[in-house]
């Protein structure tokens, strides 16, 4: 079983939606990141969490919002999906903020 | 001015050259530096993790910090064409709370 497991994979969706994608690990790591990849920009900031009472934003939180439910658990929330979001979604974990993060792999997805 | 930059390629090598990929960065107390590569449909996976200046191998992989000019290459040897992928380097400060990533190189090796 993976360590940072997505869901769902693939979504399409229409634009004006609330969407909310899911995020669980089983590496027992405090610190979990939710990142957009959009074509030659890279990985993107989105939000990230120390632990389940301290969440921060990254560099393009407008327009999402998140809810750690539990130290395993981290969800990301578009609440009226607009076409512009439309990427690829991941999460990731880690130990510390200087340490290497591991990855799920990914949700694609598109709103239309 | 982004603090890590990285050529976005598509980098396209025969098989068995050596494949040499490269970040600058500008923020003077990066401390620790990464190379992720990411296959298609996949998450990023940490290949390389290196602290400080210096050259770190691992198989057929070497990752070399130059902190005097602010340069991060990865060296594959022998390239393969399952090598073909994006690599990413990442760079943080040491007690920093989050990874600064480059747009990622696409590497295509033919065979």
């Amino acid at each position: 079983d993976a360590d940072v497991t997505q869901t769902p994979r693939n979504r399409i969706t229409k634009t004006g939606k609330r969407i909310m994608l899911e995020c669980s690990q089983t590496k027992g790591h405090d610190r979990m990141y939710w990142y957009r990849q959009d074509p030659g920009l890279g990985l993107r900031l989105i939000y990230y969490s120390f632990d389940v009472k301290d969440i921060n934003k990254g560099e393009i939180s407008d327009g999402y919002s998140v809810s750690r439910q539990a130290q395993a658990k981290f969800s990301l929330s578009l609440e009226s999906a607009i076409p512009n979001q439309t990427a690829l979604y991941f999460c990731a974990t880690s130990e510390r903020g200087d340490q290497p993060q591991h990855f799920g792999d990914g949700t694609r997805l598109s709103i239309l | 001015q982004k603090e890590v930059e990285q050529d976005p390629g598509p980098l396209s090598v025969p098989e068995g050259a050596i494949v040499s990929l490269n970040c600058t960065y500008s923020n003077s107390a990066f401390q620790y530096f990464m190379w992720y590569r990411q296959y298609s449909r996949k998450g990023p996976e940490l290949l390389m993790y290196t602290y400080s200046s210096g050259n770190k191998e691992d198989g057929r992989f070497t990752a070399q910090v130059d902190k005097s000019s602010k340069y991060i290459s990865l060296f594959i040897r022998d390239s393969q064409p399952s090598d073909s992928a994006t690599y990413l380097c990442a760079s943080t400060a040491l007690y920093g709370n989050k990874l600064v990533f480059g747009a990622g190189t696409i590497l295509r090796v033919k065979s």
